[in-house]
């Protein structure tokens, strides 16, 4: 079946300037994080959904950044003022908590450019 | 979630036994040990994960201490698809296995399998 799906693939931006970042989980998935990796870092979370339990918001760098979940499927990640700090590969996956071994499927990620 | 050390890279010959250690001697007792690996220029994807028995999948197996103080990923016959960053995780998890929540990536394993 389809997998987790990004869009768009690739976004430069000019600093100062708000984006979205789209994310479309596998169906079924009640769980949707979003994760950002920087040029030589880590993989870094950002933010979880689970259902309708509110968001873990632990993991955002500024309030700068935020995201929704709109009917439990589909969620985008809003960057505003966008810094060149910001530059890094933004990476969505879903799961299904009801599976024991509850992995995580990411997608192939949108990578951001502020200029 | 319990910290996790690895080696920053290992070289493998193809056809080989890979075998990639983690170090996680402050994991609780209801923490997991997950291994995760990410191919260049694609999301992570997850290979195995356990609590305290030894675990085959038909990606690898998983050999956990003892004490639970640190683990092995055993990649039994690496080919160069196999080439990847490879993060072990610990993660706090339900007495069904389930585990919740992020994931706390660090800086991984840089395996490289060559002819």
């Amino acid at each position: 079946g389809a997998g987790v799906s990004q869009s768009p693939s690739n976004k430069v931006t000019e600093k100062g300037k708000d984006v979205e970042l789209r994310c479309d989980p596998i169906s079924g998935h009640t769980a949707l994080y979003w994760y950002r990796q920087s040029l030589g870092q880590g993989l870094e979370f950002l933010i979880y959904f689970q259902g309708n339990s509110a968001p873990d918001k632990s993991g955002l760098p500024s309030d700068r950044f935020s995201a929704e979940r709109t009917g439990g499927s589909v969620s985008t990640l809003t960057i505003q003022r966008t810094q060149q700090e910001d530059s890094a590969v933004y990476l969505c996956a879903s799961s299904f908590p009801g599976l024991a071994r509850n992995e995580q499927y990411f997608g192939p990620g949108t990578r951001l450019t502020v200029t | 979630d319990a910290k996790t050390t690895q080696p920053p890279s290992m070289d493998c010959a193809e056809g080989r036994a890979a075998n990639l250690p983690c170090n996680h001697s402050t994991i609780s007792g209801n923490e997991y040990v997950y291994w995760y690996r990410q191919i260049h220029s694609q999301g992570p994807q997850y290979i195995i994960h356990g609590l305290k028995n030894n675990e085959t999948n038909e990606m690898a197996s998983l050999i956990i201490t003892e004490d639970r103080k640190s683990s092995t990923l055993i990649l039994p016959h690496a080919t160069l698809r196999d080439t990847a960053v490879y993060y072990c995780i610990v993660r706090v998890g339900d007495a069904g296995g389930t585990s919740y929540g992020k994931l706390t990536f660090g800086q991984g394993t840089i395996l490289t399998v060559h002819p």
